[in-house]
């Protein structure tokens, strides 16, 4: 079956450390893969994705993903934490299925930065 | 970024009644659309995919007649709770997809629905 794994409900991370929020996926053929932020009563956010080329993916507010094959994982990071940061964070794999291209999320890691 | 708006970003309403979701394409053509529905402290469940002109395609235990969804345009798509019930309270949430411009699918700020 198609999936997505966060395996952690929750990052803890003081401001000014790195921190990694991890992501494994399971798909078939080639992987698309998008994270997503949402801040409380809001919706997503998009932050980057991997379709292909580099492994190494930047996107939005410093973040960055590493796409690894053969560990069939894809996550997320940042050099340098800030408090703004902390908010709910989404790996999202695309599929076809039904004839249609959709995406299958994770259940989200809660990121938190302490001041 | 492509923008998507949401209206309205809130409502109340009693058991019974039908209640309608905006969502729009702000600076894009979506092609699709797709509606999703959060839980508290959940992930998002994917309701229902939508292509402007055409009928949309509904996940296995969404109620078609229930959550109707019309596509009229290629900016603009409506969710429409019907008969609702305390039990369909939640976040609802929609996306826009332009193909030309990648996969990559935009959200809405959502619309909490709370039916009394």
């Amino acid at each position: 079956a198609q999936s997505v794994a966060q395996p952690e409900d929750q990052v803890n991370v003081a401001e000014g450390n790195p921190l990694t929020v991890k992501c494994t996926y399971s798909v078939s053929g080639n992987p698309y893969l998008f994270w997503y932020v949402q801040y409380p009563n809001r919706g997503l956010q998009f932050l980057l994705k991997y379709i292909t080329g580099d492994n190494l993916v930047k996107g939005s507010y410093g973040f960055e993903a590493e796409f690894n094959k053969s560990q069939t994982s894809f996550h997320l990071k940042k050099p340098s934490a800030l408090v703004s940061d902390s908010a709910l964070y989404f790996c999202a794999v695309r599929v076809l299925s039904g004839g249609y291209n959709k995406l299958i999320f994770g259940a989200g890691t809660r990121l938190a930065v302490h001041p | 970024g492509a923008v998507v708006s949401q209206h309205p970003s809130w409502v109340i309403c009693k058991s019974g009644t039908s209640v309608k979701i905006e969502c729009r394409s702000l600076d894009f053509q979506a092609t699709t659309m797709f509606w999703y529905r959060q839980f508290p402290k959940q992930s998002l469940m994917l309701m229902a995919t939508s292509n402007e002109g055409s009928k949309a395609t509904y996940e296995q235990g969404v109620e078609k007649d229930k959550f109707l969804i019309n596509h009229a345009s290629l900016t603009l798509s409506t969710l429409t709770v019907t008969s609702a019930h305390p039990e369909d309270s939640s976040f609802y949430i929609c996306s826009a997809r332009f193909a030309a411009i990648g996969e990559t699918q935009y959200f809405g700020p959502g619309t909490r629905l709370l039916v009394l």
